[in-house]
């Protein structure tokens, strides 16, 4: 069955210090594959997507993330967290045809200042 | 231009009604999907709507149904309430209900059934 996997339930980092959030999928084909972010009590925010072409992706908020074929991979990325980025982060990919996204569980981002 | 809007933002139900929640969709858009998020885990896909008719369903039964309106707005309804389904729901729209189009998230409505 296609699925999304993020390994890391909870990651906890320090203010100004590099992130990645690892997300693998299984699937066939080329998977479509996206990052939303999500606030407390808050709808889903897209950060970026990747269908084709370049693997590695620039989204908003100076995150980025890396399209990894052989090891069916899609982590997210930034160089340094503010703490505002404290959220829950999502994986997920489109599936059913194209008009159904396939979510990971999430992974909850704690910034220490 | 207006995004995704969902109503009400909370609702508090008992086991065994039935509920209704709305979602407007973004602006351009005629496809709007909705998502079931249980309390810690992803959100689930519950089924689409392309242009008034259903565009592919999730593992949820017949009593989770929905609507679209001629204005590409929607109704989720569910019957027969039960616990399980305190959730967050989200609708999300789209451009064309095609592969590879993005879906936008609205808000969400916070369901619980007691």
């Amino acid at each position: 069955a296609q699925s999304v996997t993020q390994p890391d339930i909870h990651i906890t980092v320090s203010e100004g210090a590099s992130l990645e959030l690892r997300c693998n999928y299984s699937y066939g084909a080329t998977p479509y594959l996206f990052w939303y972010v999500q606030s407390p009590g808050q709808g889903l925010q897209l950060l970026l997507k990747y269908f084709s072409g370049d693997t590695l992706v620039q989204g908003i908020k100076g995150f980025e993330a890396e399209f990894k074929r052989s090891q069916s991979s899609f982590n997210l990325r930034k160089p340094s967290v503010h703490w505002s980025d404290a959220a829950e982060y999502f994986c997920a990919a489109l599936t059913g045809g194209g008009n159904k996204l396939t979510f990971g569980t999430g992974t909850q981002l704690k910034v220490e200042l | 231009e207006t995004g995704v809007t969902q109503s009400p933002t909370h609702l508090i139900k008992t086991r065994g009604q039935q509920v209704t929640l709305r979602c407007s969709s973004q602006s351009g858009h005629n496809t709007v999907s909705w998502y079931q998020q249980a309390l810690g885990q992803g959100p689930q896909f519950i089924f689409q709507y392309y242009r008034e008719e259903e565009n592919g369903r999730g593992n949820f039964p017949p009593r989770f149904s929905g609507l679209q309106f001629p204005n590409y707005s929607s109704e989720l309804n569910v019957n027969a309430l039960e616990l399980d389904d305190s959730a967050l729901y989200l609708c999300a729209s789209s451009g064309s209900g095609g592969a590879l189009e993005t879906q936008y998230f609205g808000p969400g409505t916070r369901l619980l059934v007691l």
